[in-house]
């Protein structure tokens, strides 16, 4: 089945440092890919997507890179905030029909 | 509000005795999912829906059905619960399944089968 995951299960930065979560994907006829987040007690929401035929997407403070090389995604996020910690999912689809999530990255946003 | 409402929020229940968990939505949106989501494993797509009477399986189907009789709401329904399926649960909506930047998710079911 296909496989998305992630690197790290836990970051910690410090308030107003970047943060960088990343993702590793398996299937390569993937062509859509979306970072969601998840905080305490809440479904998750989503934040940004990108798909297969760019390289990178901006959004408000947050940016995802897709490298289809290596099969690798990224989220970063700039100037992190407090609020900004929560538990981080990828996922794609190749038809839109299924979506295929990571594990997830939980990031802790030190004051 | 835009929403996705589910209920019940928690359910504590025993093996074998059928239950449904129901989920509405109020956007008039067209596609309609289900997730599971356990620890370590991220979410696990059970069924989705890309219209009023077309559902498909996704990722993990076995012991679930569905339903779609009307748009708004999608059904979860475990005929025979089994404690494997502890668990908790989320529904999940966007404008079609092209849209999945429409998406909104539920606030979850915690599913707990004795």
């Amino acid at each position: 089945g296909e496989s998305v995951g992630l690197h790290l299960p836990t970051l910690s930065v410090q308030e107003g440092d970047n943060s960088i979560i990343n993702c590793a994907y398996s299937n390569s006829a993937s062509d859509y890919f979306i970072w969601y987040k998840q905080e305490s007690g809440k479904g998750p929401q989503f934040i940004i997507d990108i798909r297969s035929n760019m390289d990178k997407r901006q959004g408000q403070r947050v940016t995802v890179l897709l490298n289809k090389t290596v099969k690798h995604l990224s989220l970063q996020i700039a100037a992190t905030q407090p609020g900004d910690s929560a538990v981080y999912f990828c996922a794609d689809t190749y038809n839109f029909n299924k979506f295929y999530f990571g594990s997830g990255t939980k990031l802790n946003v030190k004051p | 509000e835009a929403q996705v409402t589910q209920n019940p929020r928690y359910l504590i229940t025993v093996t074998g005795k059928k239950l449904t968990v129901t989920c509405s939505q109020n956007m008039n949106h067209e596609y309609m999912s289900w997730y599971r989501q356990d620890p370590g494993l991220g979410l696990r797509q059970i069924y989705y829906s890309m219209n009023v009477e077309v559902t498909d399986k996704g990722d993990v189907p076995e012991g679930y059905k569905v339903s779609r009789k009307e748009k708004r709401n999608f059904p979860l329904i475990l005929e025979s619960p089994s404690p494997n399926q502890t668990s908790l649960y989320f529904c999940a909506s966007s404008l079609a399944a092209g849209v999945p930047d429409t998406q909104y998710f539920g606030p979850g079911t915690r599913l707990t089968v004795l």
